[in-house]
């Protein structure tokens, strides 16, 4: 089946440093790709996404890339705060054949941002 | 707008016993997600309902889970009776449904089940 793999399982980096979350999907037919922060005890929320016809989007800090040849995207946070230190979870969205869209999720990447 | 909310929080229970958790989706969405996760693993997708119709549950684990959406509003999902692999965050997400789009998802809060 549809599976999204995700790395790294943990990540630490200092203050202003940047930090880069990877995945790899494997269904073709995905077209679009969330990436979810969840801090601690809160619910998972939206922090920016991309479709697949489109190879890069900002939003401030945060950045995604996406290559559909290679079927990988990833998360690009630039100078890092502590108020970024969650788990990350990325997702690829694909068209089911009951006519719906369905997420498959990463096993997330928890993020510690050192002061 | 008020966001999608979920109770209870967190519920404890033994096994074989029941347990039912409820979510209410933003006002006006028709897409209602459950998910499960399990320690350390992905945030994995059990079923979809469309208003009051059940579009995919391809992914609840057996016959123990059943999930209910009455009226297209709030959803129940009942696990009966419970195992202990059970246990894990079972989140809902809802969307609002627009016909042949790629709509983002809100999430609940989750409920945190244990089940001993």
């Amino acid at each position: 089946g549809e599976n999204v793999e995700q790395h790294p399982s943990t990540l630490s980096v200092q203050e202003g440093d940047s930090a880069v979350i990877k995945c790899t999907y494997s269904d073709s037919a995905s077209n679009y790709f969330p990436w979810y922060k969840q801090e601690l005890g809160k619910r998972p929320q939206l922090i920016i996404d991309i479709r697949s016809n489109v190879g890069e989007k900002k939003d401030q800090r945060i950045a995604v890339t996406l290559n559909k040849t290679a079927k990988h995207f990833s998360l690009h946070i630039t100078e890092t705060q502590p108020e970024d230190s969650a788990v990350y979870f990325c997702a690829a969205s694909t068209y089911t054949t009951s006519g719906t869209y369905k997420y498959i999720f990463g096993t997330g990447t928890r993020l510690k941002v050192l002061a | 707008e008020a966001g999608v909310t979920q109770f209870p929080s967190h519920s404890v229970i033994e096994k074989g016993q029941t347990v039912t958790l409820r979510c209410d989706p933003i006002s006006g969405h028709d897409n209602l997600y459950w998910y499960r996760r399990v320690m350390g693993k992905e945030i994995k997708f059990l079923l979809h309902f469309v208003k009051e119709s059940k579009q995919d549950e391809s992914g609840m684990p057996n016959n123990r889970f059943l999930a209910e959406r009455t009226g297209g509003t709030y959803s129940t999902l009942k696990v009966q009776p419970a195992e202990l692999e059970d246990s894990g965050v079972y989140f809902c997400a809802s969307s609002h449904g627009l016909a042949g789009n790629q709509e983002t998802q809100y999430f609940g809060p989750g409920t945190r089940l244990l089940v001993l």
